[in-house]
C-alpha cells in the first residue's frame, strides 16, 4: 500500500535551516509529482511546493519562495525539503502529497501523516 | 488569506443534505479541476472529490461535486454525525504553477 513517512521536523531557531524527508514506499516514486503542504496551528491548508516526477520542474509558493528548497531523489523514492532562513510563521505541521499527475497538479490522493516544524528562540 | 473562498461554518442534522461552497477566479477553478479534501483534527486530509465530480474508491455516493464558471459546490447528503470535520477545496493555479486551497469549511452536526 502506499505509505509517505515524513521525517526531520523539530524545534528550530529563526533563520536557521532544517531539512524534511519523505520516504515514500508502495508505489512508483519516479512516475508522480510530490508536493509539500503545511498547516499552521489552527489555521487551514497551505500549498508550500511542487516537483516533477522526474525533479526538472519545481514550483513555489509565495510564502517560501527563496527560501525553500524541494528535491527529490528517485533513487531512493524520498522527496526533501530544505528550509533555509525560517521564520515564526513558519510554524506548522508540513505533510508531503502524492499528486495523481507525474507533471502539472491534478490532485493530491495520498499523504503523510505530518511533522511539526516549531520556529522558535 | 486564501486564494479559494470558503465559509469558516456549517452545520446541518442528521440525514440532512448540506452544501459547501468554493469560490475561486480564472486562473485556478476557471481552468482547472477541483478536488475536496476531508480533514478531522490530529490527522491528515483526504480526498474526497477530485476532477469536480469524481469519486476516489470507498468514498461513498453521498458526498458530490459540481463547479460552474469560477465556483465549486461539496453536497453531502444523509448528514451523519461522523461528517463532522473540515472540508477543504482546492484547484491548480496556473498564475502559481502550483495549487490552491480554500480556507476550509467546519462542518458541525447538531
Amino acid at each position: 500500500q502506499v505509505q509517505l513517512v515524513e521525517s526531520g521536523g523539530g524545534v528550530v531557531q529563526p533563520g536557521r535551516s532544517l531539512r524534511l524527508s519523505c520516504a515514500a514506499s508502495g508505489f512508483p516514486f519516479r512516475s508522480y509529482g510530490m508536493h509539500w503542504v503545511r498547516q499552521a496551528p489552527g489555521k487551514g491548508l497551505e500549498w508550500v511546493a511542487v516537483i516533477w516526477f522526474d525533479g526538472n520542474y519545481k514550483y513555489y509558493g509565495d510564502s517560501v519562495k527563496g527560501r525553500f528548497t524541494i528535491s527529490r531523489d528517485n533513487s531512493k523514492d524520498t522527496l526533501y525539503l530544505q528550509m533555509n532562513s525560517v521564520r515564526v510563521d513558519d510554524t506548522a505541521v508540513y505533510y508531503c502529497a502524492r499528486d495523481q499527475s507525474s507533471r502539472s497538479p491534478y490532485y493530491l490522493d495520498y499523504w503523510g501523516q505530518g511533522i511539526r516544524v516549531t520556529v522558535s528562540s | 488569506q486564501s486564494v479559494l473562498t470558503q465559509p469558516p461554518s456549517a452545520s446541518g442534522t442528521p440525514g440532512q443534505r448540506v452544501t459547501l461552497s468554493c469560490s475561486g477566479s480564472s486562473s485556478n477553478i476557471g481552468r482547472n479541476t477541483v478536488s475536496w479534501y476531508r480533514q478531522v483534527p490530529g490527522a491528515a486530509p483526504k480526498v474526497l472529490i477530485y476532477k469536480n465530480n469524481q469519486r476516489p474508491s470507498g468514498v461513498p455516493d453521498r458526498f458530490s461535486g459540481s463547479t460552474s464558471g469560477t465556483s465549486a459546490s461539496l453536497a453531502i447528503s444523509g448528514l451523519r454525525s461522523d461528517d463532522e470535520a473540515t472540508y477543504y477545496c482546492a484547484a491548480a493555479d496556473d498564475s502559481l504553477n502550483g495549487v490552491v486551497f480554500g480556507g476550509g469549511t467546519e462542518l458541525t452536526v447538531l
